[in-house]
């Protein structure tokens, strides 16, 4: 079965950066790209971006360019999402995701998802 | 970019139907895909309906969604409602970049 299993809680000062891993299992990891969602505490769910495991291409979502850098190791089926100059409101779940099978790259119904990582930003 | 809104809480009794509103503020809702999820406190989200109308294996049919050119919305509609229901509902769709509607708390009282 597939599973994304994420990388524990963290905390950080402002200005510094987090990295977040995604290991995946139970499927072909580059076969399918894998997004990264972020939730601030009692907000929605807002979009980050994502990597295409098979070619390293990436596309982020305009306000997160320049901050973030998507990533992936296919030896060990991990993605890696890392955050940088972090601010307070950077803190939330972020959590990876991976469309249902056979469904669009692009806006997949996101079928799997991992459990989250809680970031939290203080000083 | 567009916005995608939900109303922010809706709440009905149980056994009854409930149907939640996702409205895209530009370009055709149907020009690309809407999906819903469902997710409970403390939990990641799960789809509920995916490409419009479509439920994933191990979604009740209690659970359906549709768009409306003329209103330019899409919606969730869950008949039947249980307890277990209770839950925050988003939409998400796309143009170049995926948006999420802000989420709708269902409360089943």
């Amino acid at each position: 079965q597939v599973q994304l299993v994420q990388s524990g809680a963290e905390v950080k000062k402002p200005g510094a950066s987090v990295k977040v891993s995604c290991k995946a299992s139970g499927y072909t990891f580059t076969g399918y790209y894998m997004h990264w969602v972020r939730q601030a505490p009692g907000q929605g769910l807002e979009w980050m971006g994502w990597i295409n495991p098979n070619s390293g291409g990436t596309n982020y979502a305009q306000k997160f360019q320049g901050r973030v850098t998507m990533t992936r190791d296919t030896s060990i089926s991990t993605a890696y999402m890392e955050l940088s100059r972090l601010r307070s409101d950077d803190t939330a779940v972020y959590y990876c995701a991976r469309g249902l099978d056979g469904r669009d790259d692009y806006n997949p119904p996101f079928g799997y998802w991992g459990q989250g990582t809680l970031v939290t930003v203080s000083s | 970019n567009f916005m995608l809104t939900q109303p922010h809480s809706v709440s009905e009794s149980p056994g009854k139907t409930v149907t939640i509103s996702c409205t895209r503020s530009s370009g055709s809702i149907a020009s690309n895909y809407v999906q819903w999820y469902q997710q409970r406190p403390g939990s990641s989200p799960t789809t509920v309906i995916y490409e419009d109308n479509q439920r994933p294996s191990g979604v009740p049919d209690r659970f359906s969604g549709s768009i409306d050119s003329s209103s330019n919305s899409a919606s969730l509609t869950i008949s039947g409602l249980k307890t277990e229901d209770e839950a925050d509902y988003y939409c998400q769709s796309y143009d170049s970049s995926i948006i999420f509607g802000g989420g709708t708390k269902l409360t089943v009282l």
